[in-house]
């Protein structure tokens, strides 16, 4: 049973472009939470997903940050006009129900803007 | 809102010491613990974790954690570290019922470096 998959791993942007960071959950799960980590600070919540609806965004920045779990698909976390502080890890986890507890996590995408 | 304290951002020992990574947490409401541990250039892997019933939790790789609800503590503890060890371990905290029980949130890590 394959893991959280992202892709892509590594990812370079200029100033103004923009991002797009893909997540497949394992199979079965239907939950996906995507969150952000800065260099030396632990993981900090952005949003949560379940299939075409997003539950909760609290966590993501008013602008140029939107996420969409499809019916078909991957997960994406898109950001619009990238700037030098949106430069960190992105994970993705997900999980079969909301009562287990554990989140899987992916192996993250790192996006770095110049 | 809940929130976890790491209080050793980094924690070096000598292969086959033992180790004790604290975390503290605070939260209004009761909830899950759990301790994540992620390699270099890796995604998190889950280590242990307390959901309910014995407060002395046994994980993967040799580690353990209690819980300590008059202390608000969740401990991470190995009786002999290994070089393979070397790695961030996180804690982090989750309501178990509420509107926000699905949000993890994170302690800031403690690099666990573990030299020969």
């Amino acid at each position: 049973n394959a893991g959280v998959m992202q892709n892509p791993r590594h990812l370079v942007r200029r100033r103004g472009q923009e991002a797009r960071l893909r997540c497949s959950p394992m199979k079965g799960h239907s939950h996906v939470y995507w969150y952000r980590q800065l260099p030396e600070e632990g993981l900090k919540f952005m949003v949560y997903l379940q299939k075409e609806n997003i539950i909760d965004e609290s966590g993501m920045p008013k602008e140029r940050f939107s996420a969409e779990f499809p019916k078909e698909g991957p997960s994406i976390l898109r950001i619009q006009q990238v700037v030098r502080g949106d430069s960190a890890a992105y994970f993705c986890a997900s999980s079969p129900t909301l009562n287990t507890g554990e989140l899987f996590f992916g192996e993250g995408s790192r996006l770095t803007v110049l | 809102a809940q929130s976890v304290t790491q209080l050793d951002s980094q924690v070096p020992v000598f292969e086959e010491a033992p180790v004790e990574l604290r975390c503290n947490y605070s939260s209004s409401v009761s909830v899950y613990l759990f301790w994540y541990v992620q390699y270099p250039n890796q995604g998190l892997q889950l280590l242990l974790k307390y959901l309910s019933g014995s407060t002395l939790v046994k994980g993967i790789n040799g580690f353990e954690a209690e819980f300590n609800k008059s202390q608000t503590s969740f401990h991470l503890r190995k009786p002999s570290v290994h070089i393979s060890d070397t790695a961030e371990y996180f804690c982090a905290v989750k309501e178990n019922s509420g509107g926000s029980n699905y949000k993890l949130t994170f302690g800031k890590g403690t690099l666990l470096t573990v030299n020969p």
